[in-house]
């Protein structure tokens, strides 16, 4: 077990909606990255946050955005829901962000119909 | 455009064949590169952080090698318990984690 938590573990939302997926990192971790995967893909790199100040992101659109806690747990925040959105995601969180080993959570599965 | 490739996708040995997997990668300035088991409906998994040419790890039946240019997952004797999905990933720039597609290895038993 990593200490990584998400919450839920499944969701179903129609297209339009809006949604939050949460994380809360391991134990004395200030930095966590989340990471979309869809079916029999690698994990793609959404967004980073390290002492709650996004530090990098991916090819994602706007409509992704996220937030980090005092006490580093973050949150994924996804509107105007597509289709395309179904899918695996993973939330990892690290030391100071950068090289260090990230640490994956269970993930949370989303289906949007 | 940088880029990581695993192959084969999909791979099914008998308990106790060895094999290897392969990473390969584009990306300039790599910072270094991690190796992940991802079981089906879970996370990935941490196996592996290589960061220089000719660095290898070992763990298990499982040892990971790096050059300039790819890496390999080594596989000796597997079990069928090694069924998993097996993910690499380059660290490269400031934070970003480019994972390639996965090797999907099913070991028979």
């Amino acid at each position: 077990e990593t200490g990584v938590t998400q919450s839920p573990t499944h969701l179903i939302k129609t297209r339009g909606q809006q949604v939050t997926l949460r994380c809360s990192s391991q134990s004395g971790h200030n930095t966590v990255s989340w990471y979309q995967q869809a079916l029999g893909q690698g994990p793609q790199f959404i967004f980073q946050y390290y002492r709650e100040e996004e530090n990098g992101r991916g090819n994602f659109p706007p409509r992704f955005s996220g937030l980090q806690f005092p006490n580093y747990s973050s949150e994924l925040n996804v509107n105007a829901l597509e289709l395309d959105d179904s899918a695996l995601y993973l939330c990892a969180s690290s030391l100071d962000g950068g090289l260090n080993i990230q640490y994956f959570g269970a993930g949370t599965r989303l289906s949007v119909l | 455009e940088d880029q990581v490739t695993q192959s084969p996708e999909a791979l099914r040995l008998q308990e106790g064949e060895s094999s290897s997997l392969n990473c390969s990668y584009t990306v300039s300035g790599l910072r270094g590169l991690f190796w992940y088991r991802q079981d089906p409906g879970k996370g990935p998994e941490f196996l592996f952080t290589l960061y220089s040419a000719g660095e290898e790890k070992e763990k298990e039946r499982l040892k990971a090698t790096l050059t300039k240019k790819e890496s390999f997952l080594h596989i000796t004797a597997p079990k069928p318990e090694d069924s998993a999905t097996y993910l690499c990933a380059v660290h490269w720039g400031a934070q970003k984690l480019v994972f390639g597609q996965g090797t999907r290895l099913t070991i028979n038993p």
